[in-house]
């Protein structure tokens, strides 16, 4: 998607290594949010950021953690990862509160055995 | 392919056909909502949207209409092609008093076109 990649697409890992997915914008957005999409589920908030080293928890933060250290690269990372965290990632970014250009990444998509 | 569009309302079209693709939301306070098209193995992608100071929108093929009082929200795609083939989904933001937690997104549904 233009603007906004994530890497990698694809990661397979064992349980318990650390993972560090990226998201990096070149539209200068100030917002930008993690989520996993589940079957059934849909889009949950994982984290988000509202400005450089400005983050916050969503709806399913346990076992994950965010750091933002300049405008264009939002990393989420994942402590220990476990089965349950298989799943599609998806980065977003936002250039206002309200949601105006709120654009997706094109996804991650990990596997933990 | 993606298995997102597992456990979800379905709605199969002919090709050249009208959809209708319905979207209840949530809060009242919501002041702006999207909608999003999501094809297999893709992010979503923006479609059109719409603030509540409007009932109806129109795009390129598309209008979203917007009843407030009944806190509904649908999305209307005329002659409906094979390439509209994917997972619909509305989301909504409470912009006044909201935090900075961005869009609630509904679980969408999956639209089938006919041939």
């Amino acid at each position: 998607d233009a603007g906004i990649t994530q890497s990698p697409r694809h990661k397979v890992t064992e349980t318990g290594t650390p993972v560090t997915l990226r998201c990096h914008q070149t539209e200068n957005h100030r917002y930008m949010y993690w989520y996993r999409q589940d079957p059934g589920h849909g889009l949950r908030l994982i984290h988000y950021s509202y400005g450089v080293k400005d983050t916050d928890k969503g709806e399913v933060s346990d076992g994950y953690s965010v750091s933002r250290s300049k405008t264009e690269d939002f990393l989420l990372t994942l402590e220990s990862a476990t089965s349950s965290q298989t799943s599609v990632y998806f980065c977003a970014i936002s250039e206002s509160l309200i949601g105006l250009g709120y654009t997706f990444g094109s996804g991650t998509r990990l596997t933990v055995v | 392919g993606e298995s997102v569009g597992l456990h979800l309302p379905t709605l199969s079209v002919q090709e050249g056909d009208n959809s209708i693709i319905n979207c209840a939301y949530s809060n009242s306070a919501s002041d702006y909502f999207i909608w999003y098209k999501q094809e297999s193995g893709k992010g979503p992608q923006f479609i059109i949207d719409i603030r509540s100071n409007m009932d109806k929108r129109q795009g390129q093929r598309v209008t979203v209409l917007l009843n407030k009082t009944v806190k509904h929200l649908s999305l209307q795609i005329a002659a409906t092609q094979p390439g509209d083939s994917a997972v619909y989904f509305c989301a909504e933001n409470m912009y006044s008093g909201g935090g900075a937690d961005g869009l609630t997104f509904g679980k969408g549904t999956h639209l089938i076109i006919q041939p």
